[in-house]
């Protein structure tokens, strides 16, 4: 059975790096073909990809996020980490990792399991 | 504002069928990038739901249905029931001269009358 669960902090200040663990089991990050992601979905609103990392440690980060973002895996640890700097209350959001198990590109695939997702706060 | 457009909302009676659509343009679905469909409960994590355009996970119900034509895609749902009220996102991919991102259309919310 596959299993992603985030966690991290609930409440970050503004200014403040945010850092999220996202710890998977059911699948190695090692095995050809397999990636995780990052996604978050402000209160109310859509979702919003931020990042992936795949199998071969390629990274890739949204458009207009990706001078704040940073993705890392621990294969060892079956995790996978991302870093958020200078934090804002617009980054108030549920944020979830979520498995590709991909057959063409990690890019193009679905997000086929997703954890249940952590909320952020972000306030002073 | 997102790059794929989908109506905020939708309704329908429960046994009618529904359509939601989801428009892109040449840089993703025009592009011939695949489209993926979520559905996402209240409360809870988004589920994926049709992947591949028109290709079902194991264990979701047949009611549910994707195709694509163009710069756009659709998900269908017959035989609509009360437990399919949820919200519905398409995802694909986008490439152009601004970047290179995993898009999700705005959502829409099913209501089942």
């Amino acid at each position: 059975q596959v299993t992603l669960r985030e966690s991290g902090p609930a409440l970050v200040k503004p200014t403040q790096t945010l850092t999220l663990t996202c710890t998977f089991s059911g699948f190695s990050l090692s095995t050809s073909g397999m990636c995780v992601s990052w996604i978050r979905q402000p209160p109310g609103k859509a979702l919003e990809w931020l990042a992936l990392i795949d199998w071969d440690d390629d990274k890739y980060y949204s458009t207009s996020l990706k001078t704040r973002l940073t993705i890392s895996k621990d294969t060892s640890k079956n995790q996978v980490v991302l870093t958020m700097t200078n934090m804002d209350p617009v980054d108030t959001a549920t944020y979830y990792c979520a498995r590709i198990s991909h057959t063409s590109h990690c890019l193009w695939d679905a997000f086929d399991i997703w954890g249940q997702g952590t909320m952020v706060t972000v306030s002073s | 504002q997102s790059v794929l457009t989908q109506p905020p909302s939708v309704s329908g009676a429960p046994g009618q069928r529904v359509t939601i659509s989801c428009t892109g343009s040449s840089s993703n679905i025009g592009a011939g990038y695949d489209v993926h469909w979520y559905q996402q409960l209240p409360g809870t994590a988004p589920k994926l739901l049709i992947y591949g355009n028109s290709n079902r996970p194991s264990g979701v119900p047949d009611r549910f249905s994707g195709s694509k034509s163009g710069t756009s895609a659709s998900l269908a749902i017959t035989g609509l029931q009360a437990e399919d009220e949820a919200d519905y996102y398409c995802q694909s991919y986008d490439s152009s001269l601004s970047g290179r991102d995993v898009v999700f259309g705005g959502g829409t919310k099913l209501t089942v009358l």
